[in-house]
């Protein structure tokens, strides 16, 4: 109930393609749903995040849908350039001061 | 922009031995946390801590795990007897409460347990 699944566990995309990583809940209490991304020997930083009211945000690049009714939500990533090979996590918790319940993680690779 | 720092970057000790893990949190932040990351696995949640006490703590968090802030500007974690399974990344994290959502990570200590 507390877990949240990621998928894929990697992906390499060409340069100015749009990866997709997807992630699904159970827990119908998350309130809170962020993506941080993690470059190696660092910690993560959050990216982007969106409450379960909204079914999409967009900060740039960045692109979250998210889906209430499938409990499932989303990241593409536009447009992506060789600096945004990281890995991602995507993210719950039940509100936003709560412990964050992070998903396996997605190391992207993009390629030039 | 203000950061989270942690101290050590990587801490070698041998199994049974204690260890204290350090943070210094943003200045005007009111929760902390501290979470690991096993090499290649998720981040994990470990215990976090308002108002000078733990708040909520994980099964991972026995009492081998001590956490304190013991001059208004460090945040600490302690294991008492470590194991060889302790090896791992810890990280450190804050939020300015009020619902603002935001966790700042620190850049982590490798804990390596011999």
């Amino acid at each position: 109930q507390q877990q949240v699944k990621q998928s894929p566990q990697s992906l390499i995309v060409q340069k100015g393609g749009i990866p997709i990583i997807n992630c699904a809940y159970e827990n119908t209490a998350f309130d809170y749903f962020p993506w941080y991304q993690q470059f190696p020997g660092k910690g993560p930083a959050l990216l982007i995040a969106i409450r379960p009211d909204v079914s999409e945000k967009k900060e740039g690049r960045f692109t979250i849908s998210f889906n209430k009714s499938a409990k499932q939500f989303s990241l593409h990533i536009m447009d992506s350039q060789p600096g945004d090979s990281a890995t991602y996590f995507c993210a719950a918790s039940l509100n936003r001061d709560d412990k964050i319940i992070f998903g396996k993680g997605t190391r992207l690779h993009i390629l030039p | 922009e203000p950061e989270v720092t942690q101290t050590p970057s990587h801490q070698v000790t041998q199994m049974g031995q204690e260890v204290i893990l350090r943070c210094v949190p943003i200045s005007n932040h009111l929760y902390f946390y501290w979470y690991r990351q096993i090499l290649g696995q998720k981040v994990e949640f470990l215990v976090s801590f308002y108002n000078n006490e733990i708040s909520e703590k994980s099964e991972i968090f026995d009492d081998q795990f001590s956490v304190e802030r013991p001059d208004g500007s460090n945040f600490t974690l302690k294991i008492r007897s470590t194991k060889l399974e302790d090896s791992a990344m810890y990280f450190c994290a804050c939020s300015r409460g009020e619902g603002t959502g935001t966790q700042y990570f620190g850049p982590g200590t490798r804990l390596t347990v011999l």
